[in-house]
């Protein structure tokens, strides 16, 4: 079973549309990260997280501790959010722990 | 902005044969990482390195990986004898903490190609 798992793994929305993508774990945490992949293969952090909530721009991330759940929402998407985001954890070791990504395709 | 560059963007190299990827982390950071993502998978740990020696590596990363901080500004991983299944992705990553409460700066990656 995979540590960190993330849903849906693809996921295809309209311009404007309101995104959600969800992360689960299933081992004690030090943080959360959203990391955001372009099809060049570039990886760019979003947010890290231990709790509550972040805002930047049109991206939320919010995480539940007791629940072992992340959400990452993309408020009026536009076809440049298109890319693969990426949920990972570190726990008390230097690693991060990754889970496969979700796929956001937005067409205009 | 500061930011982690890597060298090459592709490499290209037959089975056998020993390639060194580079890395130029932030300069200030004191935490190096190198990460490997097989094409169609997810992004898998590799090593972490900090103060100059392996603080943790994973599974993947045999007696085939080293990695060394040669200079003060370049980090470095190797493979001495690289196999088909070698071909993937390379992530360098840089943090200023440890990455348990820290935000990690990655590279733009090195696309290996074992042929």
């Amino acid at each position: 079973k995979n540590e960190v798992e993330q849903s849906p793994q693809n996921l295809t929305a309209q311009e404007g549309e309101f995104i959600t993508i969800n992360c689960s774990y299933s081992v004690g945490i030090s943080a959360l990260h959203w990391l955001q992949q372009h099809p060049g293969g570039g990886i760019v952090s979003l947010f890290m997280l231990s709790s509550g909530k972040k805002k930047h721009g049109r991206l939320i991330a919010t995480i539940n501790i007791q629940e072992k759940h992340s959400s990452l929402h993309i408020t009026a998407s536009h076809p440049r959010d298109s890319a693969v985001y990426i949920c990972a954890v570190s726990t008390n070791t230097d690693k991060l722990i990754f889970g496969t990504g979700t796929r956001l395709q937005v067409f205009p | 902005e500061p930011e982690v560059t890597q060298t090459p963007s592709h490499q290209v190299t037959q089975m056998g044969q020993e390639v060194i990827l580079r890395c130029v982390p932030i300069s200030n950071h004191l935490y190096f990482y190198w990460y490997r993502q097989i094409l169609g998978q997810k992004v898998e740990f590799l090593v972490s390195f900090y103060n100059n020696e392996i603080s943790e590596k994973s599974e993947i990363f045999d007696d085939q990986f080293s990695v060394e901080r040669p200079d003060g500004s370049n980090f470095t991983l190797k493979i001495r004898s690289t196999k088909l299944e070698d071909s993937a992705m390379y992530f360098c990553a840089s943090s200023l903490l440890a990455a348990a409460n820290n935000e990690q700066f990655f590279g733009p990656g090195t696309r290996l190609t074992v042929l």
